[in-house]
């Protein structure tokens, strides 16, 4: 499974749009990217995943760049409550295993 | 809501002693996880199965032992606790659905061992 890096921490004010980068440079043609988010030592949450088109649904988007080395989740109105770690993993479906790495700590701001 | 459970919640052991951490999921699922996470870090991968009499181990070397007889139930068990062994233990089961793998996460249980 092709390994991700994303920012530390990063910053959004309430009602704003939150945007978190992944690179995936070795991604390879047959890995999905997933995004998971933890809050507060909680078990991760599933948010949404794609392969090569964008994914959208009730909690996020999910933009993938052409060359698909790069996704930006974007959660449009960010609330208080979406403060956590957000994971963004790639894997082969149904036959990976879900490896997390140290992911994003967003921290939402009144 | 996921159907995934893990008991106990809390665990304060002394050293030396055996414990079993629980997990049970009535979805289902084939494909089970254990992770291990310390306050703020990331969390790590230490046994996984696909299913029944599957087991394989993580990322990250554990001296932990899981067994799956029964597809719903998924125990981890330390044989000789140590302080070292503190940290959270979180169980997953995956539903696998078309070309999606969505993994569902009990609450956890954080072990303490003095």
């Amino acid at each position: 499974d092709a390994k991700t890096t994303q920012p530390t921490s990063m910053d959004c004010a309430e009602g704003r749009a939150a945007n978190l980068p992944c690179n995936h440079s070795t991604i390879s043609g047959n890995e999905y990217v997933y995004w998971y988010r933890q809050i507060h030592s909680q078990g991760p949450q599933y948010i949404i995943h794609g392969l090569k088109n964008n994914e959208t649904n009730e909690m996020a988007s999910l933009i993938i760049t052409e060359d698909r080395k790069s996704s930006t989740l974007i959660l449009p109105h960010a609330t208080l409550r979406d403060t956590a770690v957000y994971y963004c993993i790639a894997l082969y479906n149904q036959g990976g295993k879900l490896i997390f790495g140290q992911g994003t700590e967003l921290s939402v701001k009144p | 809501e996921a159907d995934i459970y893990q008991t106990p919640r809390y665990l304060v052991i002394g050293t030396g002693k055996k414990i079993t951490l629980e997990c049970s999921q009535t979805m289902g699922h084939d494909k089970m996880y254990w992770y291990q996470q310390d306050p703020g870090m990331e969390l790590h991968l230490i046994h996984y199965s696909y299913g029944v009499n599957s087991t394989e181990k993580g990322d990250l070397s554990s001296e932990s032992t899981v067994s799956r007889i029964r597809t719903e139930h998924f125990p981890l068990t330390l044989e000789s606790a140590r302080p070292s062994h503190t940290s959270q233990y979180l169980c997953a089961s995956s539903e696998l659905e078309a070309v999606r793998e969505k993994l569902f996460f009990g609450s956890g249980t954080q072990l303490s061992v003095l």
